[in-house]
This record gives C-alpha cells, structure tokens and sequence, in this order.
C-alpha cells in the first residue's frame, strides 16, 4: 500500500515548456486534490477532483489544467510553464467529502521554473 | 468572504511544555469544515484533524486536542507535553460548501512551532 505517490520528485523547467505532474493513490479515494505550496505560505487549492471523470476549479486554477480519467490518478498539467509557477505541488487524496475524514497527501514536488 | 488568520507567526517553547496554536476564521456558510495539518522540517504534510461546523465537540487525540469554538469563530489545537518531534510548521485551513456542489478549501499562513530541549 504505497498511499499516495507523485511524480517526479523534482523538476527545472524553462519558461514555456509544458509538463504534466502525476499523482496517484491506491486507497480508492474518490477525492483528489492538487495544491501549490508557495514559501512561507499556506497551501492553495489548485483544481480538485470529486470522482473519476469530473474537475473542478480551486482557489488559483489559472495556468493549470487537470484530468482524471482514471479513479486512482489524478494529472495536473502546465501548458506553459511561467516562473509564477515556481512552487512546491502536493497532491492529496481522502475517501469523503462530508463529516470526518482523512486526508493523505503526496510527498510533494518541487518545481523550479526559469 | 473566507479568511483563516493564524495569530502566531512563530512559538517558541521548552520541552514538555504546553502550547496551545490559535486559529481564527471568517465565513458567512453555515456548513464548513475546519483542519489542521502538521508540516515538519522534511516537508510532508500530515493530516490532523477536520471538523464540521456542526460539530463543536472538542476532541483529544493523545497529547493534541482542539478547541473549537463558534461563537468566537476559533478553532485552537493544544499539544500537552510537547517533545522536540512536534517542531514544525502547523497550518489551519477553512473549507466551505460552494453552490455548486464543490468547495474551497483557503489555508492560513501557518505557525512555525519550536520546541527546545
């Protein structure tokens, strides 16, 4: 039971590559979330995912696009990288939405854009 | 319009002291949801707690318990005893119910917990 995984880990990026950032999850959660994590800030919510084949709009989608085609992953793509963009990504998955609940989230990846 | 201020910027105390992180929110729902998540100098996040906003039970889990309050729009966490491992970063966030049917989960700026030997 690897919880929740991304990939990579690590990343440099020019400005105006594209790239797409996995997450994955084998706890067969049906929410799924990406934030960005910016220093000496709190997290933001980017996009989120209530289910397989739905998404939804965060707190600073733009710059951002998502996919969940499959239940336990969830994509998080750059179309055009900007330093803005510069931050550390984690992903997050929890089993509900309502009442108590946990939420596991990913170790984080580290994304530098120059 | 959602806010979620974390008094503390920083804490600094002994080992096996208490300490208790303040948590203040603002929101005009009355369904919302209150977390607190633990971020230590590795850089994971680790899920705490969440609460309801019908649920004002205070809750303790080991040495953390949380105190939340409506009527002061406060949801403060105590940890008894701290140990040197409870050093980290600690984040409040405040999720509300959109009308869509989604949500928006807005976090606060956090508060950097140190505990000295």
């Amino acid at each position: 039971n690897a919880g929740v995984t991304q990939t990579p880990k690590f990343r440099v990026l020019k400005t105006g590559q594209s790239m797409t950032l996995l997450c994955a999850q084998d706890m067969n959660h049906e929410y799924m979330y990406w934030y960005r994590q910016d220093p000496g800030m709190g997290l933001r919510l980017i996009h989120y995912s209530v289910g397989e084949g739905t998404t939804a709009k965060g707190e600073v989608p733009d710059g951002y696009n998502v996919s969940r085609l499959k239940k336990q992953n969830f994509l998080l793509g750059l179309e055009s990288a900007a330093p803005s963009q510069t931050s550390v990504y984690f992903c997050a998955s929890s089993y509900g939405q309502g009442g108590r609940e946990t939420q596991y989230f990913g170790p984080g990846t580290r994304l530098l854009v120059l | 319009a959602q806010k979620v201020t974390q008094v503390q910027t920083e804490i600094s105390v002994v080992e096996k002291e208490d300490v208790t992180l303040d948590c203040v929110y603002e929101t005009r729902d009355t369904t919302y949801y209150l977390f607190w998540y633990k971020q230590p100098p590795s850089g994971e996040l680790v899920f705490l707690i969440r609460r309801n906003s019908f649920d004002e039970q205070n809750e303790i889990s080991g040495r953390y318990s949380w105190n939340f309050q409506k009527s002061t729009s406060s949801f403060n966490f105590t940890i008894t005893a701290s140990q040197v491992v409870d050093s980290a970063v600690y984040f409040c966030a405040l999720s509300e119910v959109g009308y869509t049917g989604g949500f928006k989960t807005i976090f606060g700026a956090g508060t950097r917990l140190f505990v000295k030997a």
